[in-house]
């Protein structure tokens, strides 16, 4: 079945440095990717996504670009802020006929001033 | 623009007693949604989902159920509820027309179970 990987948490990173969090996925087909955002006691926010190879999805400063060769989907930032803090969610969804997305199970970021 | 509400946002409750979550979506018409429970420190666990009104799957079973009375509002229930139910509970929706359309989650509801 379908499946995302990312990478385990937390990661603590100091203000105004350069961010990766790494996600891979395992689909038939080709799948749409997405990356949310979970700030401490708030629902899931739409980061970015994207809906076909070499797409690159980008919102806030954040870039994700999706490689089919390598099944991936990282996240990166060049210069994190505090308020960057949060759970970030990296996700797909199948292709045709699909419902439902697929999560990983999330990366807590901490960014410390 | 479509916006989605969740009520209520907190809730304690004793072990045993119902549960009644509510989540409406306004703006849009015919929309999928969706039930998700989060867990202390944990990922996303989809519960229920439907397409339609009338038209629900269970994702995992339990002692959760969920209905959807009106097109756009779908509800979580429970009729006894157990400690391992404490979560944050989250709707969403998507857009029942794209393919490619994301979901987009309400703000959540904390259940704790005493």
């Amino acid at each position: 079945g379908d499946s995302v990987t990312q990478m385990e948490g937390p990661v603590t990173l100091s203000e105004e440095a350069f961010l990766t969090i790494n996600c891979t996925y395992t689909a038939t087909g080709y799948p749409s990717l997405f990356w949310y955002v979970q700030y401490p006691g708030e629902g899931l926010q739409l980061l970015l996504k994207a809906t076909k190879a070499d797409d690159k999805g980008s919102n806030k400063g954040f870039e994700a670009t999706y490689r089919k060769e390598t099944t991936s989907f990282h996240l990166e930032k060049g210069s994190v802020q505090v308020s960057d803090s949060a759970v970030y969610f990296c996700a797909l969804l199948p292709g045709a006929g699909s419902y439902q997305l697929t999560f990983g199970k999330g990366t807590k970021l901490s960014v410390i001033p | 623009s479509q916006t989605i509400h969740q009520w209520p946002a907190t809730l304690v409750q004793p072990v045993g007693s119902p549960l009644s979550l509510e989540c409406t979506v306004e703006g849009t018409s015919n929309p999928n949604l969706y039930w998700y429970r989060q867990a202390a420190g944990r990922g996303l666990q989809l519960l229920f989902y439907s397409i339609g009104i009338d038209q629900i799957s269970s994702e995992v079973p339990q002692n959760l159920s969920a209905s959807r009375p009106q097109d756009r509002q779908f509800i979580l229930s429970s009729k006894k509820l157990l400690l391992s139910d404490s979560g944050f509970y989250l709707c969403a929706w998507k857009g029942g027309q794209s393919l490619y359309n994301e979901q987009f989650f309400g703000p959540g509801t904390r259940l704790t179970v005493l």
